[in-house]
């Protein structure tokens, strides 16, 4: 089991670009989610799924898109890149509320994210 | 709607000293607590968590009791070594939801 996966690690945008980035996860979980870190202020839901076409906002979603074609991917979207958007961005998956439910979160190793 | 409040830090400690980080919760109903490790460079991981009041959790030397009455859930580790040093993040759930609050984390350096 890879477990949950992102790519790039890294990345350098300008202002007003747009890029994907990607998320994986191999534990057929149907709960996947988006977080920004940000210092002195924790990890924020940027947006969730509770499963194969189903997303939903969290608490930051302004200039992100996510989509969710299959179970295993979960993509998120930056539209046009502002400088506010500097940040490490994490994915995180769980089981969800079928069988076999468990609340632990398993989340990716991130990616470092600057806008200039 | 739900919070956590967790201490500032950074939190720094020689090795062998007690820790304790302080985490405080609000929840509308009967939450699931956790406590996450951020290690450098690294994504968050889960290092223990409880789900129902008086429960304590424990992993790798750490404790942590879930107290309802004062809606709290401190971690605590008797003896701390440099390979603890790492950002803690206290969490909650609400039962039933995959949704998670987390607080703002805070850092621990252990000195040798």
């Amino acid at each position: 089991n890879a477990g949950v996966t992102q790519t790039p690690k890294f990345q350098v945008l300008k202002t007003g670009q747009s890029m994907t980035l990607q998320c994986a996860q191999d534990m057929n979980h149907e709960y996947m989610s988006w977080y920004r870190q940000d210092p002195g202020m924790g990890l924020r839901l940027i947006h969730y799924s509770v499963g194969a076409g189903i997303t939903d906002q969290g608490e930051v979603p302004n200039g992100y898109n996510v989509s969710r074609s299959t179970t295993e991917d979960f993509p998120l979207r930056l539209l046009s890149a502002a400088p506010s958007q500097t940040s490490v961005y994490f994915c995180a998956s769980s089981t969800g509320t079928g069988p076999g439910y468990t609340d632990t979160q398993y989340f990716g190793p991130g990616t470092r994210l600057t806008v200039l | 709607g739900d919070s956590v409040t967790q201490m500032e830090g950074p939190v720094t400690l020689s090795e062998e000293a007690f820790l304790t980080i302080n985490c405080t919760y609000t929840a509308t109903g009967y939450p699931s607590l956790f406590w996450y490790v951020q290690y450098p460079g690294e994504g968050l991981q889960l290092l223990l968590k409880a789900t129902k009041a008086d429960d304590k959790g424990s992993n790798k030397g750490f404790e942590a009791t879930y107290r309802k009455e004062t809606t709290s859930f401190h971690l605590e580790k008797g003896s701390v070594q440099v390979s603890d040093s790492a950002v803690y993040f206290c969490a909650l759930s609400e039962r039933g939801y995959q949704k998670v609050t987390f607080g703002t984390g805070t850092k621990l350096q252990v000195i040798p």
